[in-house]
């Protein structure tokens, strides 16, 4: 079975930062890209970044300079770290598995982690 | 950056009707498109991708259909269990966006 399990969120202060972690198992973690995908809350979705199974890495223009996304394949372990935080990073953060098709890995999202929430207040 | 825009806000029906939501991109997007549901407190789950295609495990009830800039997710005969927020998504041009949401509500 699929599972993602999220940790690391919390309060920080503005300007503060946080690392957040999804630890996967029950698939070959090191061929997949893995997401980070955000929900404020009462709002809608927003990809925050993608880390591909050769460490090609993307990330929001929200987030860019600010956000460093890592994997380690040994761990089965997707990481975000997440520096100069402002109040508007404030969300659920969900980490989320690339679907394959056919054996190409496409952006749409087909297993999630539940979750973590980080609140950026002062 | 693409532009998903979902309507109705909300859509209030009752168990047994057919529920008929709609996405239009601010340009085409070819067929790369995904539709999600969320329930209070759970993370999305990937319904139809690539306009039409059910994920593993979903219901025939749902369908998707559409290509270009309008997308349209269809549930045929809603069960207690569909009431939820739906997204659509798209994955043809970076970044990938998503829609603002339907509310699926019962009447």
């Amino acid at each position: 079975e699929v599972q993602l399990v999220e940790s690391g969120g919390g309060l920080v202060k503005p300007g503060g930062s946080l690392r957040l972690s999804c630890e996967d198992s029950g698939f070959s973690f090191s061929d997949y890209t893995m997401n980070w995908v955000r929900q404020a809350p009462g709002k809608g979705l927003e990809w925050v970044s993608s880390i591909t199974n050769y460490d090609y890495i993307y990330y929001a223009d929200s987030v860019k300079g600010r956000f460093t996304i890592s994997r380690d394949n040994a761990k089965n372990s997707l990481y975000l770290q997440m520096n100069s935080l402002r109040a508007e990073d404030t969300a659920v953060y969900y980490c989320a598995r690339n679907l394959v098709l056919q054996g190409v890995s496409v952006y749409f999202f087909d297993f999630w982690g539940q979750g973590t929430l980080v609140t950026v207040s002062s | 950056e693409i532009v998903l825009t979902q309507s109705p806000a909300t859509l209030s029906l009752s168990p047994g009707e057919r529920a008929t939501l709609s996405c239009r991109a601010s340009q085409s997007v070819s067929d790369y498109l995904a539709w999600y549901q969320q329930k209070p407190g759970q993370a999305p789950r990937l319904l139809i991708y690539d306009a039409s295609n059910r994920a593993t495990g979903i219901p025939a009830r749902f369908s998707g259909s559409g290509s270009g800039t309008d997308f349209t997710l269809t549930i045929s005969s809603l069960e207690p269990e569909d009431f939820a927020v739906y997204y659509c998504q798209h994955r043809s041009h970076w970044p990938p966006t998503f829609g603002g949401g339907t509310r699926v509500e019962i009447k």
